[in-house]
């Protein structure tokens, strides 16, 4: 159980282009959705968390114009990078979460990003 | 706010000896402490966790301990295999929600 599928897995693209992932809660209704970034050989880095049906809550540092959350559904989630360049690319990965106490987060396989 | 140290960074171990990596946390309010395994490319996968109520837990070779006094945690891998070669992270919950991350261990099992 706790199955998070994270889609496309790879992406490659030109600059200004932008790029939609999409997570998805697949046997279970998630409370709360994290979108993470990860750089090589580094530690996670929260983007931001949101929950269904209210706006993401980002965190410092990370533009809320450039990377849109909408979670539309307790089951989908995505992120776009909006107008994407090459300092953009990177490791991202979602997770999902049920209830409201402190709860594992069950994360997807990521989303490999790269801007030309 | 929470601070997740996590060490030591890289970690070498013989095949069928035991591994152990170390967190330390800051925030005593943290009650939640999952451990994940990532492997090159993929996303983490939750391996084991605790909750402040709990020393101790074990999953077949897998352990986790916990000593809330001196705020820190450590996973304990026995019979490493070398499937067990990957990155590892500890977490510790801040409030309901968020997870604060330490900054992963590379654990290399030698055949």
């Amino acid at each position: 159980g706790a199955v998070v599928s994270q889609h496309p897995s790879w992406v490659i693209c030109k600059s200004g282009t932008s790029v939609k992932i999409e997570c998805r809660s697949l046997d279970f209704q998630a409370t709360t959705m994290f979108w993470y970034r990860q750089f090589p050989k580094q530690s996670l880095m929260l983007m931001a968390t949101s929950n269904e049906g209210s706006k993401a809550t980002y965190e410092q540092g990370v533009e809320k114009d450039k990377f849109l959350i909408n979670h539309a559904s307790l089951t989908l989630s995505t992120l776009t990078v909006t107008s994407a360049h090459p300092e953009d690319s990177s490791f991202y990965i979602c997770s999902a979460k049920l209830g409201q106490a402190p709860q594992p987060q069950h994360f997807g396989d990521g989303t490999r990003l790269s801007i030309l | 706010g929470e601070n997740v140290e996590q060490h030591p960074s890289t970690l070498s171990v013989q095949e069928g000896d035991s591994a152990v990596i170390k967190c330390t946390y800051s925030d005593s309010a943290s009650n939640y402490f999952p451990w994940y395994k990532q492997e090159l490319g993929k996303g983490p996968q939750l391996i084991i966790d605790i909750r402040s109520n709990v020393g101790e837990k074990k999953d077949q070779r897998i352990a986790v301990t916990l000593n809330k006094t001196a705020k820190h945690f450590s996973l304990h891998i026995t019979e490493t295999q070398p499937e067990d070669s990957a990155v590892y992270f500890c977490a510790a919950s801040i409030g309901n929600n968020r997870l604060a991350f330490g900054k992963g261990n590379q654990v290399v099992v030698i055949p």
